[in-house]
């Protein structure tokens, strides 16, 4: 069982936007600012999509953005195209001994 | 640009040793700036970070895998290293290495990977 709780799928269609939550507790999404999302195709590495809750790294498309409210932390994507599908994690620092927990991961698949 | 890359065996034996070195080319691991992590994914499954280490020699690791992890780097050869012990087939995953960077806080985000590498535990 993940630290961080997210919804094993979720959908849309081209153009349409989605939005991926991560829930966690006041020890780690909502007592820090360090929440991150990754972006994993089938057979690849995990790339970084998002770091500290909302900044995006440099060549990630601005269609992809973060936020959080509470204990809760969201990923959109808007714009919906066919390369989108993919599972996405996020992540957090927890104040916890294991300092790095992931959720357990949200399978986009764009109809 | 910095590239990570993972090598290793790719079969362990249950009750044996898992070693694994990461080699970073394109930068040094010798920045005050940064981590450098272990991350592995069982096929089908979510991520779980194993541990993080500092060239200085600065550790953490993932309580759950304490006991049996050891991680070290070397500055000379740009390299960091995993040893996991007494390995089971539970822990048949892909490796990554990571780089890890430094928050105000602690090590924050993943923001270079590997290409990961397969290692299976199997008599």
């Amino acid at each position: 069982q993940s630290a961080l709780t997210q919804p094993a799928s979720v959908s849309g269609s081209p153009g349409q936007s989605i939005t991926i939550s991560c829930t966690g507790t006041s020890s780690d999404v909502g007592g820090y600012n360090y929440v991150s999302w990754y972006q994993q195709h089938p057979g690849k590495a995990p790339k970084l999509m998002i770091y500290d809750v909302s900044n995006r790294p440099s060549g990630v498309s601005n269609r992809f953005s973060g936020s959080k409210s509470g204990n809760t932390a969201s990923l959109t994507i808007s714009g919906l195209q066919d390369e989108d599908e993919a599972a996405y994690y996020c992540s957090s620092h927890t104040s916890s001994s294991t300092l790095v927990v992931f959720g357990g991961g949200t399978k986009l698949t764009v109809l | 640009q910095l590239q990570l890359q993972e090598s290793g065996p790719g079969l362990v034996k249950p009750s044996e040793t898992l070693p694994l070195t990461c080699t970073v080319s394109g930068g040094s691991i010798s920045s005050s700036y940064y981590y450098w992590a272990w991350i592995r994914q069982p096929p089908g499954k979510g991520l779980e970070w194993i541990g993080s280490i500092y060239y200085g020699g600065n550790t953490y690791y993932n309580p759950s895998l304490r006991s049996r992890v050891t991680i070290s780097v070397d500055t000379s050869r740009n390299q960091f290293s995993l040893k996991l012990n007494s390995v089971t087939a539970a822990e048949t995953a892909i490796y990554y290495c990571a780089r890890h960077t430094l928050s105000k806080v602690a090590p924050d985000y993943f923001d270079f990977w590997g290409q990961g590498t397969l290692v299976t535990v199997s008599s």
